[in-house]
């Protein structure tokens, strides 16, 4: 079964610092990943995902993730955070239903 | 625009007291799903539907019915609402299942049940 680690429930950066967001998956089938983002009192929309090809992926708003097979990971980064950037962001894994599996969420919080 | 539209956007209502809640999207889409979102639990699938009269349950299902009649609605149907179905609640639509594509969300309805 398909299941999905975030390995920080929150990270408080300053701005124009840099940020990781880590995330560890587990499946025993192909492996689809994505990151979503929640800005506060909104709905989640897509950042970026993996579904083949170049491990490293880049995203809206300056995000990258870098696919490990043999990590088993999906970290998330970007190398200078901006005070919009503050929200909830969730690691998926596309689970073997075609339904996603979302991870417990990270909550960023940019400080001036 | 594309979109995923979920009405009411805030809902209180008494243990006991049926209540829906509608989705639509104009996407086409074939896929669409039932989230439940609480803190520290990320998001949790309710029920989804591959297509139009074809639904499953996820992995929250119990309290909850959902219908799909047509493509583009896929209401969720509280029959006897219970405090602990208070929660943040997102529709989502995908194209197709299994298809791993990029799912679309609305806005979330945040049901307090009293």
């Amino acid at each position: 079964a398909q299941s999905v680690t975030q390995l920080d429930s929150q990270v408080p950066v300053f701005e124009e610092a840099p940020v990781e967001l880590r995330c560890n998956y587990s499946s025993s089938v192909s492996v689809y990943l994505f990151w979503y983002v929640q800005y506060p009192n909104q709905g989640l929309q897509l950042l970026l995902k993996y579904l083949s090809g170049s491990t490293l992926v880049k995203g809206i708003n300056g995000f990258e993730a870098e696919f490990n097979k043999s990590q088993t990971s999906f970290h998330l980064r970007k190398p200078s955070v901006h005070i919009s950037d503050t929200a909830e962001y969730f690691c998926t894994v596309s689970g073997s239903q075609g339904n996603l599996i979302f991870g417990k969420g990270t909550k960023l919080s940019v400080k001036p | 625009e594309a979109q995923v539209t979920q009405n009411p956007r805030y809902l209180i209502t008494v243990t006991g007291k049926k209540l829906t809640v509608t989705c639509s999207q104009n996407m086409n889409h074939e896929y669409m799903s039932w989230y439940r979102q609480d803190p520290g639990l990320g998001l949790r699938q309710i029920y989804y539907s591959m297509n139009v009269e074809v639904t499953d349950k996820g992995d929250v299902p119990e309290g909850y019915k959902v219908s799909r009649k047509e493509k583009r609605n896929f209401p969720l149907i509280l029959e006897s609402p219970s405090p602990n179905q208070t929660s943040l609640y997102f529709c989502a639509s995908s194209g197709k299942f299994r298809a791993h594509t990029e799912a679309f969300f609305g806005q979330g309805t945040r049901l307090t049940v009293v």
